[in-house]
């Protein structure tokens, strides 16, 4: 697609529910960034892909947190178990290159899920 | 350590105001990328400006220039005549390529708003 899409847009969990937050990168984008945006702060890094392999996912916070990108495009964020302090703005960035040797590759996000565990 | 700051967590300025939003980075790199992007209301980052560590010269896009300064490791952000559209969180950040090391560093982010 033209842009990074991620839904849903808007999520509310009760706490204890798994949930799954989907991003759709740009056709053809070798590197996936997930984020974690809490209110009023700047991103923080969850996790990184190049193609379907996981090469960095030292930004989980705890083992409840797993994310997947089995064909290198479409990934999926899953949180389980939900806690309150998951409650955040989930983002989600491709860009064209790896992220070694295009480091200085501009990330192209998308609008982000809202999750809400009460 | 490795650090972007932007001491200005909210700005308010009337439309039309000229308004710099600072940004001072911190790293013992010598090669690194500097970026603006811009966060509205609607939640998507956008990019706005990417420098890399060796071209100091200062970019003018329109209303939005960028001030880079090695020598007190700043990178600001200027906008000249505000509109009301300009109203968003601004983010600096720092990517550091060491060896097999990849870091992107992230500022606290300044929240402009632009009253008409």
């Amino acid at each position: 697609g033209a842009g990074v899409s991620q839904s849903p847009r808007y999520k509310v969990a009760k706490r204890g529910q798994d949930v799954a937050l989907r991003c759709d990168p740009i056709s053809g984008h070798v590197s996936l960034f997930w984020y974690q945006q809490a209110l009023g702060q700047g991103p923080e890094f969850l996790t990184y892909f190049q193609n379907e392999a996981q090469l960095d996912k030292s930004g989980l916070p705890s083992d409840r947190f797993f994310a997947e990108r089995p064909e290198g495009s479409v990934s999926t964020l899953k949180i389980q178990r939900t806690q309150q302090e998951d409650s955040a703005v989930y983002l989600c960035a491709s860009s064209l290159a790896d992220r070694r040797n295009g480091g200085a590759n501009v990330l192209t996000f998308g609008a982000g899920s809202r999750l809400t565990v009460l | 350590a490795q650090k972007v700051t932007q001491a200005q967590t909210e700005i308010s300025v009337v439309e039309k105001e000229d308004v710099t939003l600072d940004c001072v980075y911190e790293t013992r790199d010598t090669t690194y990328y500097l970026f603006w992007y811009k966060q509205p209301p609607s939640g998507e980052l956008v990019f706005l400006i990417r420098r890399n560590s060796f071209d100091e010269q200062n970019e003018i896009s329109g209303r939005y220039s960028w001030n880079f300064q090695k020598s007190t490791s700043s990178f600001n952000f200027t906008i000249t005549a505000s509109q009301v559209v300009d109203s968003a969180v601004y983010f600096c950040a720092l990517i550091l390529l060491t060896g097999s090391n990849y870091q992107l560093i992230w500022g606290a982010g300044t929240k402009l708003i632009i009253k008409p």
